[in-house]
């Protein structure tokens, strides 16, 4: 079955501890996204992959990490996690960069104490 | 800079009455502009888009360019349309979309 996934789907932690966020696609799709959704704000780009190696920042990159070593993985990390990064986390992908439809993962639910 | 607003945080309607949940974004060049919808539990899915044209699941949004509005509507909503909907806006050949924050849709019976 075509899909995004995302793991773990849901991770307590707390402050400083790093962490890392998976997301993989089997659909051969160059272009990988991250976006965060809070209450009130919809959903906010964190960082964006047109390709293997080639990555950007979105709207809201600040304390995070990407990397794209794989064409299927894009994970987000989390170097040291702060209490204002508590939200619900999603990977989407698409065959292109060019703007068709994103396939979005079924999210990951990150608490930080 | 582009930006994506969905006046309504929350729409409460009830089934068989239409539906208009509004998007309107500023942008100076040519968008595209884009409907996504969560239903409970589930992810994030494409409705649809305004290069297409096309009615999904009785939705239809026609893009306004003169009142830079995207708006989306149905004429006879149902209980499955409840869900929380996305307006989103791309602006440029790297597949960036912007989000307007949501509305959420109840339709009672």
């Amino acid at each position: 079955e075509a899909q995004v996934t995302q793991n773990p789907r849901y991770l307590i932690t707390v402050t400083g501890k790093k962490l890392t966020v998976t997301c993989s696609q089997n659909m051969n799709h160059e272009y990988m996204s991250w976006y965060r959704q809070d209450p009130g704000l919809g959903l906010r780009q964190i960082y964006y992959s047109m390709n293997v190696e080639v990555t950007d920042k979105g709207d809201v990159p600040e304390g995070y990490k990407v990397s794209r070593k794989e064409k299927r993985n894009f994970p987000l990390i989390l170097e040291s996690p702060s209490p204002n990064q508590t939200s619900l986390y999603f990977c989407a992908s698409s065959l292109t960069p060019r703007t068709i439809e994103q396939f979005f993962g079924p999210g990951t639910r990150l608490t930080v104490l | 800079a582009q930006r994506v607003t969905q006046p309504e945080k929350l729409l409460s309607v009830f089934k068989g009455a239409p539906v208009e949940l509004k998007c309107n974004y500023s942008y100076s060049g040519s968008p595209e502009l884009f409907w996504y919808v969560q239903y409970s539990r589930q992810r994030l899915q494409l409705l649809l888009r305004h290069i297409s044209r096309e009615s999904i699941k009785g939705f239809t949004a026609d893009l306004n360019k003169g009142e830079t509005s995207f708006h989306l509507k149905k004429p006879f909503a149902q209980e499955e349309d409840s869900a929380m909907y996305y307006c989103a806006l791309s602006t440029d050949s790297w597949g960036k979309l912007q989000f307007g924050a949501g509305t959420q849709v109840v339709v009672t019976p």
